[in-house]
């Protein structure tokens, strides 16, 4: 089956810098989503982005997708403490979702 | 709304035992889904339903799981017997329309350790 996989696999940054998190995947999609998991908790979505879209904004986020190169990737701009926690990947099967391992972003103050 | 509840949040139990899972989605929503989370293989799919009918449980790792949707607003993952190599944290999720442009809503999960 097919599963995005993010990369990198732990980024650490400073408050306010900027996070950039990549996901590649291996067979044509209708849409990828990215997802965001704090320590403990359940996946909450963040953005859905359709395969003939180039780009997505959503407040400090912006997903952008490159279909022929199967690959995605999550920019969050001005990073803050509350940022840190996992993000996920997440593409089509079917009528579920197959997600990556995930990015692991320490934002630090 | 409470969003989806799973039950319990934590559960401890020796190898061998029976374990039950629990979860309610989202009032109105027709997608429930399985998932299990651990280091080693991250976040893979176990089983969904739609309108309460095991549409695909493909990931269901081995006969020792099954799940069950009585009704629109309840679900159980039972396990039996429980191995160690089973520990891990369930998630539970449900959608309103299974089909990528819906969202998926998570529970907080169950975290399970077989001893």
């Amino acid at each position: 089956s097919q599963q995005g996989e993010e990369d990198p696999q732990a980024l650490s940054i400073q408050e306010g810098e900027n996070a950039t998190m990549n996901c590649s995947y291996k067979t044509s999609i209708n849409n990828l989503q990215w997802y965001r998991q704090n320590s403990g908790r359940g996946l909450v979505h963040l953005i859905l982005i359709r395969s003939n879209e180039r780009e997505k904004h959503s407040g400090r986020l912006r997903v952008t997708l490159d279909t022929s190169k199967k690959s995605s990737s999550l920019l969050i701009t001005a990073s803050r403490a509350a940022d840190t926690a996992s993000y996920f990947c997440a593409t089509d099967h079917g009528y579920a979702l197959n997600f990556g391992k995930g990015t692991s972003l320490l934002v630090t103050p | 709304d409470a969003g989806v509840i799973q039950s319990p949040r934590h559960e401890v139990t020796e190898m061998g035992q029976e374990v039950t899972l629990r979860c309610k989605p989202i009032s109105g929503h027709d997608y429930l889904f399985w998932y299990r989370q651990t280091m080693m293989r991250g976040l893979e799919l176990l089983i969904y339903f739609n309108n309460n009918v095991p549409i695909d449980d493909s990931g269901m790792p081995e006969d020792r799981f099954s799940a069950k949707m009585p009704n629109a607003s309840f679900s159980t993952l039972k396990i039996q017997p429980s191995e160690p190599r089973d520990s891990a944290v369930y998630f539970c999720a449900s959608s309103l329309g299974g089909s990528l442009q819906e969202t998926q809503y998570f529970g907080p999960g169950t975290r399970l350790l077989v001893l």
